[in-house]
Formats: structure tokens, C-alpha cells, sequence
């Protein structure tokens, strides 16, 4: 199994200018989530979905759309960039519906800086 | 505003020491989970000790959990090199569908 796979690793964005960030995981997980993390600021969720077709807001969603329409891909959308959005970015995924004793599987993350 | 709050932000000990790290949170919780950080890279799940539990092993991690005190920590015995990294406190609040995370703890261990 690869896990839970992010493209690309890096990124470079123009203001105003958009694009997805994928994530694709082999594990027939439920849950999966996008966090963003910042220095001095921990990693803060963006958006979850708990099923094919189920998505939710997470901490920090402004800006970023999703969708989830198989099991295996949760992409993020930047819809316009922000140089507020410059940060790594991780994909993560749980057995689960995301409650109770279930641990996250995070991806590599992908660096985006916005200029 | 966060949930976990790590102490101390940067650690740095010499090889063979043990390490420890606090984690303090608000809110009552379901579990709380720590994970570990190699710079670059994902986050990986290291283990999770429950709110009915006090203290867990793992090898050389040791977790405790005071839910009175709404605090954790995580020992690391005989540290390596190797274990040279961030590691990141998670509270997940019943019922939710969420981990939130704290800022980390990064940890130096010196050869």
C-alpha cells in the first residue's frame, strides 16, 4: 500500500491565480481531512469529509473548496490565491467516520507559497 | 483558539537522556493521541491513550493522561539521534470529527 499519496510537493502561485492540491489514499479509509500547518501554529483543519459525496467545514475553511466523489480522492480547491494561503498543506485519512479510538495516516504534504 | 498546548516549545538533551513533553488541553476529551514530526515530512501516529486511562507504554514512550488536570505527557526514554524531531499532542473532543492539534514540542537530541 502507498498510503496516503500528495501531489505535487511543491507548489508556486501567483496571487488571484488557482489551482487543486490532490490526495489519494489505497487504504479504503472513510475519513479524510485536509489540515493546513503554519509555524508556531500546529496544524489546523480545513475541511473533512466522512464519506463519498460528505463533506464538512473544518477550523479554517475560508477560501477552500472540496469535494469528495470516490472513496480515494479528497482534493482541495484554491479558488483564488492569497499570500494569507502560503503553508504546507496535509492530506490524512482514518479508518473510521473520523470519532472514537481512530488514528490518522497523513501524506507527505505539499509546500505552497503564494506571491 | 487551540485545544492541545505543548511545553516546551524546543527541547534540546544529549543522546541517551530521556526526554519529556508536556501537552495541556480545555476541554473534555474522548482520547488524546501524540504524533511525531521528522522535518519534511507527515505527521505519523506514535499512540493514543484514552479518558479512561492513566498512563500507557509503547516501547520507549510512556503517555500519561491527568483529566483533572486536563494535561498529558510524553516520556521518551533513552533517547537516539533518530528521535530528533517535532511531536504534536491531539485532543479529539467527544463526538467530534476531528483531531485538534497543538504547536509542537520539537525536540533536539544531541550525539
Amino acid at each position: 500500500n502507498a498510503g496516503v499519496t500528495q501531489t505535487p510537493k511543491f507548489q508556486v502561485l501567483k496571487t488571484g491565480q488557482s489551482m487543486t492540491l490532490q490526495c489519494a489514499q489505497d487504504m479504503n479509509h472513510e475519513y479524510m481531512s485536509w489540515y493546513r500547518q503554519d509555524p508556531g501554529m500546529g496544524l489546523r483543519l480545513i475541511h473533512y469529509s466522512v464519506g463519498a459525496g460528505i463533506t464538512d467545514q473544518g477550523e479554517v475553511p475560508n477560501g477552500y473548496n472540496v469535494s469528495r466523489s470516490t472513496t480515494e480522492d479528497f482534493p482541495l480547491r484554491l479558488l483564488s490565491a492569497a499570500p494569507s494561503q502560503t503553508s504546507v498543506y496535509f492530506c490524512a485519512s482514518s479508518q473510521g467516520q473520523g470519532v472514537n479510538d481512530e488514528k490518522l495516516f497523513f501524506g507527505s504534504g505539499t509546500q505552497l507559497s503564494v506571491l | 483558539s487551540q485545544q492541545g498546548e505543548e511545553d516546551p516549545q524546543a527541547l534540546s538533551i544529549q543522546e541517551g537522556e530521556n526526554a519529556t513533553m508536556n501537552c495541556s488541553y480545555k476541554t473534555s476529551i474522548n482520547n488524546l493521541q501524540w504524533y511525531r514530526q521528522n522535518s519534511g515530512r507527515g505527521l505519523v501516529h506514535l499512540i493514543l491513550i484514552r479518558s479512561n486511562e492513566r498512563e500507557k507504554h509503547s516501547g520507549r514512550l510512556r503517555v500519561t493522561l491527568d483529566t483533572s488536570k486536563k494535561s498529558s505527557s510524553l516520556l521518551i526514554t533513552a533517547s537516539r539521534a533518530a528521535d530528533t524531531a517535532s511531536y504534536f499532542c491531539a485532543t479529539r473532543v467527544h463526538s467530534a470529527r476531528q483531531l485538534t492539534f497543538g504547536s509542537g514540542t520539537q525536540l533536539t537530541v544531541l550525539p
